[in-house]
């Protein structure tokens, strides 16, 4: 697609569900990066896929928070018994690939726990 | 600990006014700096990319300069409008990692009033 495609927009869910937040990355883009941008806070590193590489997961909260890349391209933001702290909206990048410093944006989807 | 921190937090201008948005940080090794503009809701749009020996780089109304001696970074925007209002996010890179890990900071609130 034209750009970095994120679903849903917004998501509402009880405290203690499980969500699924997706991305799309720019076709042809290897690396794919997960943000968090909680309210008043800057964005937060989550994790980092590249190629066929093994993740970079340091940025994950918590072992509620995991993420898969399937096939390279699409990717998938799971948190599984969401909390009210974990409200934030969540950004995904993707950009050409390592040394390539073109990064593009999603327009993030903003996570409610209630 | 790499840090970006960002001045002022808000910034409250007239339009046709001029303006200068600061950034200072700590990450080391340095590899390239960003400035993104972000609307309310959408997803983080590049201004300019700098590397270590650009000193200085315009985007249209946007002059973004560098000295990395002294870690710092400003944006300048010139004959703002109100289009302009929108949170400003400088991002720096580090080049000890190979995954390019991006640091954030916590962006200036620019509003243009008519």
């Amino acid at each position: 697609g034209a750009g970095v495609s994120q679903s849903p927009s917004n998501k509402v869910t009880e405290k203690g569900k499980d969500v699924e937040l997706r991305c799309d990355p720019i076709s042809g883009h290897t690396a794919l990066y997960w943000y968090r941008q909680s309210l008043g806070q800057g964005l937060e590193f989550l994790i980092y896929f590249q190629g066929n590489s093994a993740p970079d997961k340091s940025g994950l909260p918590s072992d509620r928070f995991s993420a898969e890349r399937t096939g390279g391209s699409v990717s998938t933001l799971t948190i599984q018994r969401t909390q009210q702290e974990d409200s934030a909206v969540y950004l995904c990048a993707s950009s050409p690939g390592q040394g390539i410093w073109s990064y593009t944006f999603g327009s993030g989807t903003r996570l409610t726990v209630v | 600990k790499n840090q970006v921190e960002q001045s002022p937090q808000s910034l409250i201008i007239l339009e046709g006014k001029n303006c200068t948005l600061q950034c200072n940080y700590t990450v080391s090794p340095f590899s390239n700096l960003r400035w993104y503009k972000q609307d309310t809701g959408r997803g983080p749009v590049s201004l300019t990319i700098m590397t270590f020996s650009e000193n200085t780089k315009s985007n249209g109304r946007y002059t973004a300069t560098l000295d990395a001696d002294t870690k710092q970074s400003s944006l300048h925007i010139t004959a703002s409008q109100l289009s302009d209002s929108a949170s400003y996010i400088c991002v720096v890179s580090d080049r000890g990692s190979t995954l390019g890990r991006l640091y954030f900071g916590r962006g200036t609130q620019l509003t243009v009033w008519p």
